[in-house]
């Protein structure tokens, strides 16, 4: 069974600090994702990383992926009170498609709170 | 419409009763999932449709739990004698293709009293 275990799961900052969440998880995957929920909404996608290596950036979060390690890093750099949210990583267990198309494994998710 | 649509959004219901939730998928959209999240955790995988096939329903909890697709568009989550460990935000996602990127509604969240 593939776990995927994210740390922190809570998370107070300061604006203006910088912080890592990470993902391990436990099987090999050579896709990931991240999310972002607001309290009461929906799944906001961030980032897809299909390959090892490969590291993406939006604004003041950057992602990376490491599959050998098998652990994806979601970097905060100089937060701000707008990035306030809970965050999702998942993996996706299948090494080709098939016809279960994915059922992503996901976290338990990371609360952020960025604070004046 | 522009987004996947799911409805009704909040659902109290009595232990005991049955529930449908449904799901408008973004059009065209070949692949249909649903996901079950409990509070403060991350949603868990309960079936995948591929047009009006529902190809795996692993994730299902019981036989209680029941989906269709009848025709390749929306579909319904059915709950049948509902009980309180089945209080959760259901919600929906589609993509163009099984392996393209999914595209979440805002969910079905279901309270059992």
């Amino acid at each position: 069974e593939l776990k995927v275990e994210q740390n922190p799961l809570f998370l107070s900052m300061q604006e203006g600090k910088n912080y890592t969440i990470y993902c391990n998880y436990s099987t090999t995957s050579d896709r990931l994702y991240w999310y972002r929920q607001d309290p009461g909404k929906s799944l906001e996608s961030l980032f897809v990383l299909l390959s090892n290596g490969a590291v993406k950036q939006e604004g003041r979060l950057m992602a990376s992926l490491d599959t050998k390690a098998r652990l994806s890093t979601l970097h905060i750099t100089a937060a701000v009170h707008d990035l306030s949210a809970t965050y999702f990583c998942a993996v996706d267990p299948s090494k080709m498609p098939t016809n279960s198309g994915y059922a992503l494994n996901f976290g338990k998710g990371t609360s952020l709170l960025v604070t004046p | 419409g522009a987004g996947v649509s799911q409805s009704p959004r909040y659902k109290v219901a009595k232990r005991g009763q049955d529930v449908a939730l449904r799901c408008d998928p973004i059009s065209g959209h070949v692949s249909l999932f649903w996901y079950q999240q409990a509070l403060g955790q991350g949603p868990e995988f309960l079936t995948y449709f591929q047009n009006e096939a529902q190809l795996d329903k692993s994730g299902l909890p019981s036989d209680r739990f029941f989906a269709e697709r009848p025709e390749g568009s929306v579909s319904t989550l059915k709950i049948q004698r509902t009980q309180q460990e089945d209080s959760a935000v259901y919600l929906c996602a589609s993509s163009v293709t099984p392996t393209g990127e999914l595209f979440f509604g805002e969910g079905s969240r279901l309270t059992v009293l």
